[in-house]
């Protein structure tokens, strides 16, 4: 079975950094397919955070940043804020899998 | 602005049939691809299928849990995209988003969700 895996939650306490791994496998990230970062805040619809792997869309502040290498990707998240508390998504495109898209499990982001 | 409003969730027994609706305005939707994503109570993001535009073919793909059962459309006259469930099972109980697709394969604008509760 093709899966995206992040570890479940992480923490840091305001102004540290945290990053979030996503590892996959050779038919998704392994095999060159660009990488996806959403956050989804409590009780609302998730938000493009990074595409194509390291690129920000207007509005997403450069404290967020994200890399690919190998069969992992890592979104990173430095001086954190209290905002900053929600779950992530990683997501990338499958070769083998029908209709090619796949999402990694989450992490839930707690801010100490 | 980009606006995906959905509709049309509520509760329905397995088995049943439910169509939901997706409103967009803000961009030229009859040139977008777009899907359908879901988020059971609790967990995480799973994409249910996509429609590419009529100029790219209008065709469809689906996940596997949902494929022969969900059918996706568009009607680019009133700008909506649909989906359309049938043989509802209980694990089909989610929020479902609608989203815009980009070729490179990532979801750009989200709308704020519908529930679909399948319960008897």
């Amino acid at each position: 079975q093709s899966v995206l895996t992040q570890p479940p939650s992480v923490s840091g306490a305001p102004g540290q950094r945290v990053t979030i791994s996503c590892t996959g496998s050779s038919s998704n990230i392994g095999a060159g397919h660009d990488v996806h970062w959403y956050q989804q805040l409590p009780g609302t619809a998730p938000k493009l955070l990074i595409h194509v792997n390291s690129n920000r869309p207007s509005g997403v502040p450069d404290r967020f940043s994200g890399s690919k290498s190998g069969t992992s990707a890592s979104l990173a998240i430095t001086g954190l804020q209290a905002e900053d508390e929600a779950d992530y998504y990683c997501q990338s495109y499958d070769s083998s899998l029908s209709g090619h898209v796949l999402f990694g499990g989450g992490t839930k982001l707690t801010v100490l | 602005e980009v606006q995906l409003v959905e509709s049309g969730g509520g509760l329905i027994k397995p088995g049943g049939s439910l169509r939901v609706s997706c409103a967009a305005s803000g961009f030229t939707f009859s040139n977008a691809w777009m899907t359908w994503v879901r988020q059971a109570p609790g967990k995480g993001l799973q994409w249910v299928g996509r429609i590419k535009s009529k100029s790219d073919g209008g065709t469809t793909d689906y996940a596997a849990p949902v494929k022969g059962r969900f059918t996706i459309s568009r009607d680019d006259s009133k700008n909506t995209l649909y989906l359309q469930m049938n043989s509802l099972k209980t694990e089909d109980t989610a929020v479902y988003y609608c989203t815009t697709l980009k070729p490179s394969y990532f979801f750009d604008y989200w709308g704020q969700g519908t529930l679909v509760t399948v319960s008897s």
